[in-house]
């Protein structure tokens, strides 16, 4: 059972690239989360998508765009990347509003130069 | 007043000590609480949820005190491998609010 995946690992990108981070999920989880983690930041919810069709701005958005293509999958979008975009990303699934906590993937190492 | 504060520590324990850790929150109507922990350079993953009695797992107790919004992790017989940082993670809806962790040293 993979439960969260996420693709790729690690990531170099120069200043104004645009990628697409991915994350697919097989637990039949409803909601789906993309945080950041910077040090000393903690984690910081960037979107996330309470169900399939609906995404909502988490405290950091600004720079980021989502797509919810399926219940399975949610990808991050860099449409135009930033040195302040250098991070570790982390996608998370749960069950509808995530009572019993959430399933992270292993994370994306991100470096934009 | 943040969501959910920490004491960021680090806490450095010999092998086989007691240690607990604090963690506050802001939002009286938040519902539900869980302690994650991340190990360096990995994703955090869920040590256990806090119920409002009180639980344990092994080594491991959680206590919830909702009056005073506050919630603890007690680790007993400490364990090389408990070295990490622990999350506390508080939940009034979607999503969680997660603290920035306290860094756990276990030393020889």
């Amino acid at each position: 059972n993979a439960g969260v995946t996420q693709t790729p690992k690690f990531q170099v990108l120069k200043t104004g690239q645009s990628m697409t981070l991915q994350c697919a999920q097989d637990m039949n989880h409803n909601s789906m989360y993309w945080y950041r983690q910077d040090p000393g930041m903690g984690l910081r919810l960037i979107y996330y998508s309470a169900s399939e069709g609906t995404t909502d701005k988490g405290e950091v958005p600004n720079g980021y765009n989502v797509s919810r293509l399926n219940k399975r999958e949610f990808s991050l979008r860099l449409e135009s990347a930033a040195p302040s975009q250098t991070s570790v990303y982390f996608c998370a699934s749960s069950e509808a509003g995530g009572l019993g906590g959430y399933t992270f993937g292993s994370g994306t190492r991100l470096t934009v130069v | 007043r943040k969501e959910v504060e920490q004491d960021p520590g680090p806490f450095n324990v010999p092998e086989g000590a007691t240690v607990a850790f604090n963690c506050t929150y802001s939002n009286s109507a938040s519902q539900s609480f869980f302690w994650y922990r991340q190990d360096c350079r990995k994703e955090p993953k869920l040590l256990m949820s806090v119920y409002s009695s009180g639980n344990e797992d092994g080594r491991f107790t959680a206590q919830l005190n909702r009056a005073s919004q506050y919630i603890s992790l007690l680790i007993r017989d400490s364990k090389l491998s408990d070295s990490a940082t622990y999350l506390c993670v508080v939940n009034k809806r979607t999503p969680l609010v997660f603290g920035k962790g306290t860094r756990l040293s276990v030393i020889a």
